[in-house]
């Protein structure tokens, strides 16, 4: 019973650097988020997908990409990182909107240097 | 300007005693407030979920109430174990169709022997 699965669980960057944040889901949800947690902040969300082939922004998105070419898999992309985007990221699924519950990955702490 | 705000930020107890914690929120119009548990380096998980016409449901040890008029909710934990030490999450979905919950920052709890 995996749920949400992220990968990597850590990671350190240098600037300017570009990676794939990896996220899966075996619970056939439709909605899929992702999120990033700031030291003593609520999580804010970056980018949003409600079903393959249909990604849109969230609350930050600048810096970020994503793509949803199946049901199961919501990779988010840093083409050039900088160190604000030092945070924890969490990926997230749900079978419907804001109204259903969301289940969360175990998250990626990600650091720029 | 949709808020939640939780109080207190954080909170000692001693194993087995009682705690609530409080969340207050400015979120309209509203769908649904929901508590997640945060343990340290893993992702939130859900605890309760309420919509506006339910004033009250548990999980175990964790009761959640919910005041619409005022806008407010807490949730209550009895007789607190070593394993409740973690931060506390208060989520408010703003509406049925939308996909951007409004997180609290938490309520780190911490209980000790």
């Amino acid at each position: 019973n995996a749920g949400v699965t992220q990968t990597p669980k850590f990671r350190i960057l240098k600037i300017g650097q570009s990676m794939t944040l990896q996220c899966t889901q075996d619970m056939n949800h439709n909605y899929m988020y992702w999120y990033r947690q700031d030291p003593g902040m609520g999580l804010k969300l970056i980018y949003y997908s409600v079903g393959a082939g249909i990604t849109d922004k969230g609350e930050v998105p600048n810096g970020y990409n994503v793509s949803r070419s199946t049901t199961e898999d919501f990779p988010l992309r840093l083409e050039l990182a900088a160190p604000s985007q030092t945070s924890v990221y969490f990926c997230a699924s749900s079978y419907g909107g804001a109204g259903t519950e969301a289940f969360f990955g175990q998250g990626t702490r990600l650091t720029v240097v | 300007k949709n808020q939640v705000e939780q109080s207190p930020q954080s909170l000692i107890i001693l194993e087995g005693k009682n705690c609530t914690l409080q969340c207050n929120y400015t979120v309209s119009p509203f769908s649904n407030l929901r508590w997640y548990k945060q343990d340290t380096g893993r992702g939130p998980v859900s605890l309760t979920i309420m919509t506006f016409s339910e004033n009250t449901k548990s999980n175990g040890r964790y009761t959640a109430t919910l005041d619409a008029d005022t806008k407010q909710s807490s949730l209550h934990i009895t007789a607190s174990q070593l394993s409740d030490s973690a931060s506390y999450i208060c989520v408010v979905s703003p509406n049925q169709a939308g996909t951007a919950l409004i997180f609290g920052k938490g309520t780190t709890l911490s209980v000790s022997s």
